[in-house]
């Protein structure tokens, strides 16, 4: 069974310091790892893929890197609008041609001005 | 392009009411999901779908039901509803890879 760890589980910044959120997971045979993040009161906003240990994705103050276990997103130098719950996700090979999503709980992320 | 929409936003349900979530999507996607999301506890799938007349359940099944007869529309229907099912529902589609989220419903049970 594939699962996903998130930590922590809150983070509270003050604008413009820099921090990573982690993601552990286990899996029989990653398909890809997924990151999104959550607004209050909306769906999931799909970031990045990450296929392969040693990948590296960038978007703006995001950097999502990737290990055989971990998952980190760093965030440089973050601002208020930042602010949300981050999600990480998991495919394994058990889904076939389909890529069913194993979640973890989220790392909820506060960013101060 | 709207994405993937659901209908209602919000809900509320007395025990033992019916009712169905509705999901489009407008992107082509085979691939569709129904997630349910609680507090603290992540999101959960509970349906989902490879394409047109092809379903299968995902790992918090009991008490809903589905149906796929177009690639564009898969509604997500509980039956007797109960306390336990109150929850943020969202749908998503995919056509490989990262998934694709609606705005969700929000739906109590009294």
């Amino acid at each position: 069974e594939d699962q996903v760890t998130q930590s922590p589980e809150a983070l509270r910044l003050q604008e413009g310091e820099s921090s990573s959120l982690n993601c552990s997971y286990t899996v029989s045979g990653l398909r890809g790892l997924f990151w999104y993040r959550q607004d209050p009161g909306k769906g999931p906003e799909f970031l990045f893929t990450l296929y392969s240990a040693g990948e590296e994705k960038e978007k703006e103050r995001l950097k999502a890197t990737l290990t055989k276990k971990e998952s980190f997103l760093h965030i440089t130098a973050p601002k208020p609008e930042d602010s949300a719950t981050y999600l990480c996700a998991v495919a394994g090979r058990g889904g076939g041609s389909n890529y069913k999503l194993t979640f973890g709980k989220g790392t909820l992320l506060t960013v101060n001005p | 392009n709207a994405g993937v929409t659901q209908t209602p936003k919000f809900r509320i349900l007395k025990i033992g009411q019916s009712m169905t979530l509705q999901c489009a999507q407008d992107m082509n996607h085979n691939y569709m999901y129904w997630y349910r999301q609680d507090p603290g506890m992540g999101l959960k799938l509970i349906y989902y779908s490879v394409g047109a007349g092809i379903t299968d359940k995902g790992e918090v099944p009991n008490g809903y039901n589905v149906s796929r007869s177009t690639t564009e529309d898969f509604p997500l229907r509980l039956e007797l509803a109960a306390p336990s099912q109150t929850s943020v529902y969202f749908c998503a589609s995919s056509e490989s890879g990262e998934q694709y989220f609606g705005p969700g419903t929000r739906l109590t049970v009294t």
